[in-house]
């Protein structure tokens, strides 16, 4: 069965700077990989997937992610922060979509 | 048009009491999927449901849980004698089948005092 794992479980980041919060996969087969973010108290929302195509995803709020089948990573990366991207961020992976997967969760807190 | 609508938000239940959550999926969405989260904890599938059938509960307790999508009506998720290791926020998202097309409630945050 398919995995995620998200190496870092707190990621703490100054206003304006560059993050990157990795995840590794692990499957067999091909992949479907996804972001999702998750503020207090609150559902997740999706923030990118890759489907196929390009290994350069675009997303909201600024974000993007590329797949890299090579090193099975898709690591979302954002080049300046703002205080509303606290949050906590999720990366899922599925073999077809009934079956999506879930990291651990990275939480990203931007100080000013 | 509403998104996925989970009832209730919060739900306080005593050790041994019954608890029912609802999740009601988007217009037109006639996949359903329960997760679990836990404290510092990613979220853990517990169970795929279409309309009148149980496609996946691979990741259900054995005792206890039980899921439901019945033909009219949300899906219900129910917690019999709930113990402590019960409190979670529970969340439900709905599809239309297609890939990459959850979308997710605000979640039932069940806590057993």
């Amino acid at each position: 069965a398919q995995s995620v794992t998200q190496l870092d479980s707190q990621v703490p980041v100054f206003e304006e700077a560059p993050v990157e919060l990795r995840c590794n996969y692990s499957s067999s087969v091909s992949v479907y990989l996804f972001w999702y973010v998750q503020y207090p108290n609150q559902g997740l929302q999706l923030l990118l997937k890759y489907l196929s195509g390009s290994t350069l995803v675009k997303g909201i709020n600024g974000f993007e992610a590329e797949f890299n089948k090579s090193q099975t990573s898709f690591h979302l990366r954002k080049p300046s922060v703002h205080i509303s991207d606290t949050a906590e961020y999720f990366c899922a992976v599925s073999v077809d979509n009934n079956d999506m997967r879930f990291g651990a969760g990275t939480r990203l807190t931007v100080k000013p | 048009n509403a998104g996925v609508m989970q009832n209730p938000r919060h739900l306080v239940r005593r050790r041994g009491q019954e608890a029912r959550l609802r999740c009601s999926p988007m217009k037109g969405h006639s996949h359903v999927y329960w997760y679990r989260q836990l404290p510092e904890e990613g979220l853990k599938f517990m169970v795929y449901l279409q309309k009148e059938n149980i496609i996946d509960e691979s990741g259900m307790p054995k005792e206890r849980f039980s899921a439901e999508f019945p033909k009219e009506g949300p899906s219900i998720l129910r917690i019999q004698q709930v113990v402590r290791g019960d409190s979670a926020a529970y969340f439900c998202a709905s599809s239309k089948g297609e890939i990459g097309g959850y979308t997710f409630g605000s979640g039932t945050r069940l806590t057993v005092v």
